[in-house]
């Protein structure tokens, strides 16, 4: 069965320092990830994607994410965190058969502290 | 256009009422979805619409019941609803199922069930 864990319910961070929110998938086959983002009472927002290629992917807003395929990890980082950045981070992987469908993480709260 | 929008932004109703959730993209996409979504919880896959057809149903009861009027328009009839059918209701779209292709949510419609 393919799936996604996202290990830490809460991830908080001071504001400037750096941030890791960590993602592991079981997938058969070659995995096609992503990382959403949602901010309270809103819909999810496009990060970033993995699908091939090179292993460090950069998206929006200045967040990355590291691909690991012999950890079966894509955590998403950020170099500098904002205030700004504290919101529901999720996870997801898609699934390798005809369905095509996304299957989420169960999100981890960031929360970056002035 | 590259948002997905969803009227209306919140919904009051008795488990007697009927009432319809509209979501309209138009960004070209030919994949539309429908989600329900608990607090503090990932989405949930309701439907999965490609090419105007109805192409998953993830053992949705049938009170829900979906439309796709067109390639930019989505609805989700609601008849009969219990009070644990209250959550956020995500729409999203993609350019087509496969599986590189990420999904853009709208914000959601917020939905209680008296």
């Amino acid at each position: 069965a393919q799936s996604v864990a996202q290990p830490e319910d809460q991830v908080n961070v001071a504001e400037g320092n750096p941030l890791t929110v960590k993602c592991t998938y079981s997938v058969s086959g070659n995995p096609y990830l992503f990382w959403y983002v949602q901010y309270p009472n809103r819909g999810l927002q496009f990060l970033l994607k993995y699908i091939t290629g090179d292993n460090l992917v950069k998206g929006s807003y200045g967040f990355e994410a590291e691909f690991n395929k012999s950890q079966t990890s894509f955590h998403l980082k950020k170099p500098s965190a904002l205030v700004s950045d504290s919101a529901l981070y999720f996870c997801a992987v898609r699934v390798m058969d005809s369905s095509y469908k996304l299957i989420f993480g169960s999100g981890t709260r960031l929360l970056v502290r002035p | 256009d590259t948002e997905v929008t969803q009227t209306p932004k919140h919904l009051v109703m008795g488990m007697t009422n009927k009432k319809s959730l509209k979501c309209e993209q138009h960004m070209g996409h030919r994949a539309m979805y429908w989600y329900k979504q608990k607090a503090k919880k990932p989405p949930e896959l309701m439907f999965v619409y490609s090419y105007e057809k109805l192409s998953i149903n993830e053992s949705v009861p049938s009170r829900f019941s979906p439309e796709c009027p067109n390639s930019s328009l989505l609805n989700l009839h609601l008849h009969a609803l219990q009070p644990e059918d209250s959550a956020l209701y995500l729409c999203a779209s993609s350019q087509g199922t496969q599986q590189g292709n990420e999904q853009f949510f709208g914000p959601g419609t917020r939905l209680t069930v008296l």
